[in-house]
């Protein structure tokens, strides 16, 4: 069964600073996608960043980067510049041929000024 | 107007009572979920559909029924609340080319 891990419930970083954000993942399949949503304290989800597992390249956008390791099956998030709006509960997620999504159990970053 | 709408945005209701959580999408994708999240669990998985004619249980599905209205709408029903069923409960869509997840607002229930 796929395992979603992140092993930090709570992160903190200073302003301006980088923080990275570590999620460890258990699957057989070799194809599959990974991602990292933001739950402001609004609770809203929101997508952050998007791996497709065939693409050796690392996503970026913006501030945020991931370390995609296949083969460790680890994928951390950095968050480069950070800014107060950043604190929230960051969560790593698995899917797999468009099947269920497998969640990890957050990691709640605190930004201070 | 948001594209994955839940209602209502908070409820509290009684032990045994009924409630549904209705959810709906603009987005058009054929898949939708319901999960439920505690403070240091996550998103749990409790249904999902693939489409119309598509209910499969995930993770938690004891103690919840859902209905597949339409492509567009997806409700849960807690058919005699119990109170550790008091949660934030999320509804989400995904597209099967990218394989990506829309929320919705959440509903966050609470059960005395």
């Amino acid at each position: 069964a796929q395992t979603v891990t992140q092993s930090q419930p709570e992160m903190s970083v200073q302003e301006a600073e980088t923080v990275t954000l570590s999620c460890t993942y258990d699957t057989s399949e070799s194809d599959y996608y990974l991602f990292w949503y933001k739950q402001p304290p609004s609770r809203q989800m929101i997508l952050v960043i998007r791996q497709e597992a065939y693409k050796q390249q690392n996503a970026t956008e913006n501030r945020f980067s991931v370390n995609f390791q296949k083969a460790a099956k680890s994928f951390s998030l950095k968050i480069s510049d950070s800014q107060l709006g950043d604190a929230a509960m960051y969560f790593c997620a698995y899917n797999w041929a468009g099947n269920q999504f497998y969640f990890g159990t957050g990691t709640s970053l605190t930004v201070i000024p | 107007d948001a594209d994955v709408t839940q209602t209502p945005r908070n409820r509290i209701t009684k032990t045994g009572k009924r409630i549904m959580l209705e959810c709906s999408q603009t987005k058009g994708h054929d898949r939708m979920y319901w999960y439920r999240q505690d403070p240091g669990l996550g998103l749990r998985l409790i249904y999902y559909s693939f489409d119309v004619k598509d209910i499969n249980k995930g993770e938690i599905s004891d103690g919840y029924s859902v209905s597949r209205q339409a492509q567009a709408k997806f409700s849960l029903s807690l058919e005699s609340a119990i109170p550790n069923q008091t949660a934030l409960y999320f509804c989400a869509t995904s597209d099967w080319a990218r394989n990506i997840q829309y929320f919705g607002a959440g509903t966050r229930l609470s059960v005395l």
